[in-house]
C-alpha cells in the first residue's frame, strides 16, 4: 500500500542546536501532519499543512517549530533551537483529503534525542 | 477538550481466544473513530474506521461498533492469532478537522 517515509530514523543532537526532520509523503496526497509521542505517552497532534499553509496547530507547536514543503519535495519539521523536552518520536502523516472521511497514512517515525 | 481513553495498557491472550480492546471517547461533536495498529518498528496503519451510517466496519477479522450512547468503539475479534500481537491505538477526529486525537494505546500479546 501507499507508504510515508521519514528520514532519519534516529537523530541525536545537543540542546540549542537546530534539527530538521524530513518526511516523504504519499505522492498524490495534499494534506500533511506531524504528531509527537513522548516515551510512555500517547501520540499528540502538532500541526497540519495544506496548500503551503499551516491549517491547524496545537499548543505543543511552539514558536521554535516550523513546517514547510518547498516545491513539492520533503515535508519538513524544523526545530530551532531545540530543548530537552523536544525529545520524542515524531510521526509524519499524509492524506488525500481531510476530516473523518480521509485516512491518514503514517510514517515509521523519527526518534529525536536532545542532550 | 476531546479525549480518547484506552483503559488497558497491556492485554495478554492465548491464541484462539476472543479479543476485546476497550476505547471510549469524549467529544464536543459527533466524531469519527479509528483503530490503528502498529507492529514493532513499523508505521501505524489504519485497521478500522467508523461509518456515518452505523455499519459495522470489519478488517482482518477485527470489528468494532460505534455506540454513541456509551461513547465507545471497542475493538473485537473472535479468535486471536499470534500475528495479531502489536500496539493498537484508538483515535477520533471530526468531520472538518485534520487533527486525530489518540488514546495511549494497548499492547496486545498473543501467545501459543
Amino acid at each position: 500500500g501507499p507508504k510515508v517515509l521519514q528520514i532519519p530514523s534516529h537523530q541525536i543532537i545537543d540542546m540549542g542546536q537546530m534539527v530538521t526532520l524530513n518526511c516523504d509523503p504519499v505522492s498524490n496526497h495534499l494534506y500533511f501532519y506531524w504528531y509527537k509521542q513522548i516515551l510512555g505517552q500517547q501520540m499528540e497532534f502538532l500541526v497540519n499543512f495544506y496548500n503551503g499553509k499551516v491549517m491547524e496547530k496545537s499548543k505543543l507547536f511552539k514558536d521554535q517549530f516550523s513546517v514547510e514543503r518547498p516545491d513539492g519535495s520533503y515535508f519538513t519539521l524544523k526545530i530551532q533551537p531545540t530543548a530537552l523536552e523536544d525529545s520524542a518520536v515524531y510521526f509524519c502523516a499524509s492524506s488525500p483529503g481531510t476530516g473523518g472521511f480521509a485516512e491518514q497514512f503514517f510514517g515509521p517515525g523519527t526518534r529525536l534525542t536532545v542532550l | 477538550g476531546d479525549s480518547v481513553t484506552q483503559t488497558e495498557g497491556l492485554v495478554t491472550l492465548t491464541e484462539g481466544l476472543p479479543v476485546m480492546l476497550n476505547c471510549t471517547y469524549q467529544s464536543t461533536y459527533s466524531p469519527f473513530l479509528f483503530w490503528y495498529v502498529q507492529h514493532l518498528n513499523e508505521a501505524p496503519k489504519l485497521l478500522l474506521k467508523s461509518f456515518t451510517d452505523n455499519k459495522r466496519p470489519e478488517h482482518q477479522g477485527f470489528h468494532a461498533t460505534l455506540h454513541k450512547s456509551s461513547s465507545s468503539f471497542h475493538l473485537q475479534k473472535s479468535s486471536a492469532q499470534l500475528s495479531d500481537s502489536a500496539l493498537y491505538y484508538c483515535a477520533s477526529t471530526g468531520a472538518n478537522t485534520g487533527k486525530l486525537t489518540f488514546g495511549h494505546g494497548t499492547i496486545l500479546r498473543v501467545h501459543p
